[in-house]
């Protein structure tokens, strides 16, 4: 079983609906970080957190560290959203990232 | 600069070439990734260095891969003797690593390696 697991892990919306994308994780971690990658572009960080909940425009990311999970939420969503979403952990023993398989998102017009 | 800085964006070898790939960290950043990326595929970790300590290469596929860093700034990554297998982007990433904490990742745009 992997350490960290992403779901879905494809997913197609239309435009304006809710999103949710969750991520689990088996480790101690000291924070978990989320991630977006477009088709054929570059890799950008959404958000860093280790408690709680923060929210960035229309992206929500919270965490459950006694579930040892975290969801990343977007509203009103829009095909420009479409991306990779990736999840990573950082162990609370080490340095260490270890990286979700990623969520496919397309959001169709 | 401002970002993750990588050179070359591109780079077109012939097999059994050696290649050398370059990261300018965002300054400042003690923490440093190499990670590689097949088409379609996730990221695949490298290597790691973090300010003066001995760097994490646990990640290097062969001994045809090595990398180097300057201090807290400029890394290379080098592939000897290039593969197809090795066609890839190459992925650079930097923190500010304080208190145990890795802290927010900054990705450069990558290096496309294609060997022929």
């Amino acid at each position: 079983k992997n350490e960290v697991e992403q779901s879905p892990q494809n997913l197609t919306a239309q435009e304006g609906e809710f999103i949710t994308i969750n991520c689990s994780y088996s480790v101690g971690i000291s924070a978990l970080h989320w991630l977006q990658q477009h088709p054929g572009g570059g890799i950008v960080s959404l958000f860093m957190l280790s408690s709680g909940k923060k929210k960035h425009g229309r992206l929500i990311a919270t965490i459950n560290i006694q579930e040892k999970h975290s969801s990343l939420h977007i509203t009103a969503s829009h095909p420009r959203d479409s991306a990779v979403y990736i999840c990573a952990v950082e162990r609370d023993s080490n340095y260490q990232l270890i990286w979700g398989a990623g969520t496919k998102l397309i959001i169709k017009p | 600069g401002a970002g993750v800085s990588q050179s070359p964006s591109n780079k077109v070898t012939e097999k059994g070439k050696d290649v050398e790939l370059r990261c300018d960290p965002i300054s400042g950043h003690t923490a440093l990734y190499w990670y590689r990326q097949r088409l379609g595929q996730g990221l695949e970790f490298l290597i790691y260095f973090q300010g003066n300590s001995a760097p994490d290469k646990s990640g290097l596929p062969s001994d045809r891969f090595s990398a180097e860093r300057t201090g807290e700034s400029v890394s290379t990554l080098t592939i000897q003797r290039t593969q197809q297998e090795d066609s890839a982007v190459y992925l650079c990433a930097s923190s500010h690593y304080r208190a145990g904490i890795t802290g927010e990742l900054f990705f450069g745009e990558g290096s496309r390696l294609t060997v022929l």
